[in-house]
């Protein structure tokens, strides 16, 4: 089945370490997005990418950084420099197009501890 | 830059009852709207999309929702609620940049 993969679905990070969430797509899109959801705040961009080795910061990319080695892939490093972490990451994939609708993989919730 | 306002963090409805749930939009282009739904710690889905053609949308799960472009609204509505409905829902805009705008969210109670 085609879909976005998003590991682990919980994460626990120690003050000071930098932790890389998972996102793997497998329907073919060109277009990726990790968005960052804190209750009452909505879904907010942290980073996208249209294409194979590119990618641009979104409204809240302090304290993070991506890589899009692959087409399927669109990793996300979660660094020390971001002050706080804790929240649910969601992944996201579309066609390169803006009447397309994004998928969303299941989301991964970080807690630092 | 486009935006979007959902009026109203919690909606609480009982079951039977119309759903409604409002989106207002912000865009100095035509738009194109979505609309998903969200259930606990899970990743978000589309219930319905308008892009062009017919302003009333159908969606899933018996959702509709209308594009009003001189109000610059598109509400979802669904006609009689389910206890299966309670969940966050989530308006977003796209207007060709690449990027979805997404409100805040709206989380709807439903009662016996």
């Amino acid at each position: 089945d085609g879909g976005i993969t998003q590991s682990p679905k919980y994460l626990f990070r120690k003050e000071g370490q930098n932790v890389t969430l998972s996102c793997e797509q497998n329907l073919n899109h060109d277009a990726m997005y990790w968005y960052r959801q804190d209750p009452g705040q909505g879904l907010r961009l942290i980073y996208y990418s249209q294409i194979v080795n590119d990618f641009q910061k979104g409204d809240i990319a302090e304290g993070y950084s991506v890589s899009r080695e692959k087409k399927e892939s669109f990793p996300l490093t979660v660094t020390s420099a971001q002050k706080n972490p804790t929240a649910f990451y969601l992944c996201a994939s579309s066609a390169d197009s803006p009447n397309t609708e994004a998928f969303f993989g299941q989301g991964t919730r970080l807690t630092v501890v | 830059a486009q935006s979007v306002t959902q009026l109203g963090s919690h909606v609480s409805v009982s079951e039977g009852a119309l759903v409604l749930l409002r989106c207002n939009y912000s865009s100095s282009v035509p738009p194109y709207l979505f609309w998903y739904v969200q259930y606990p710690n899970q990743g978000l889905q589309l219930l319905l999309k308008y892009t062009t053609g017919a302003t009333l949308v159908k969606g899933i799960n018996g959702f509709e929702a209308e594009f009003k472009k001189s109000e610059t609204s598109f509400h979802l509505t669904k006609p009689s609620a389910h206890m299966s409905d309670a969940a966050e829902y989530f308006c977003a805009v796209n207007t060709g940049f690449q990027k979805l705008v997404f409100g805040t969210g709206t989380r709807l109670l439903v009662s016996p």
